[in-house]
């Protein structure tokens, strides 16, 4: 069985560019979460998606936004980026919204030049 | 609102000798409290966790962890360090199954010969 694939692994953007980074769950997983992850503000939930729907919001602005796709797959986007928003992306999934252990992905590394 | 302490980012220990990664929490609520690992380029692997059952936790690669609600702690242990074992290790809190997940700082475990 699969586990949870993110596109791109790596990449390189420059400040104001916007990047959109991809999520497929684990097959019959419906949840999927997205974190960011930083040397200096470490693992930070940024929102979780459930049957299409935004279920649980982080606390980032509104540069960052999300969504997903009938077939559980997920898409961030990162609009205007800033220097602080290189990070690691991780996403994960899981099989129910209530229930089932989170997997993570191995991540997208963004670095924003 | 919770959150988790991870005291220490830097533990080395030799090894076969006893692993103790320190975890205490906070939470309004009774939390579930979750050990992750993440190893270099990797995403994070859930080693157990807490959900109001049995208190002392039994996780995989020999690790187990105790959650003591006076302490307010979930310290995550292993009786014998093995070189695969250095990693970085986060404890995690959440108000219920369906929650994000609230991490700690981390702490990176170097095992030595």
């Amino acid at each position: 069985k699969a586990g949870v694939t993110q596109t791109p692994r790596y990449l390189i953007k420059t400040r104001g560019q916007q990047v959109t980074l991809s999520c497929s769950p684990i097959s019959g997983h419906r949840s999927v979460s997205w974190y960011q992850q930083t040397p200096g503000q470490g693992l930070q939930f940024l929102f979780e998606y459930f049957s299409e729907t935004q279920r649980n919001k982080g606390n980032f602005p509104g540069r960052f936004s999300g969504r997903q796709f009938s077939n559980s797959r997920s898409e961030m986007n990162v609009s205007t980026l800033e220097l602080g928003d290189s990070a690691l992306y991780l996403c994960a999934s899981r099989q129910g919204l209530v229930t089932g252990e989170l997997f993570f992905g191995e991540g997208s590394r963004l670095t924003v030049l | 609102a919770q959150s988790v302490t991870q005291l220490g980012s830097h533990v080395s220990v030799s090894e076969g000798a006893l692993v103790l990664l320190r975890c205490n929490y906070s939470s309004s609520v009774p939390p579930y409290l979750f050990w992750y690992v993440q190893y270099p380029n990797q995403g994070l692997q859930l080693l157990l966790k807490y959900t109001s059952a049995a208190t002392l936790v039994k996780g995989i690669n020999g690790f187990e962890a105790e959650f003591k609600k006076s302490e307010t702690s979930f310290h995550l242990t292993k009786p014998s360090a093995h070189m695969s074992d250095a990693a970085e290790y986060f404890c995690a809190v959440s108000t219920g199954t369906a929650s994000k997940l609230t991490f700690g700082t981390g702490t990176r475990l170097q095992v030595t010969l």
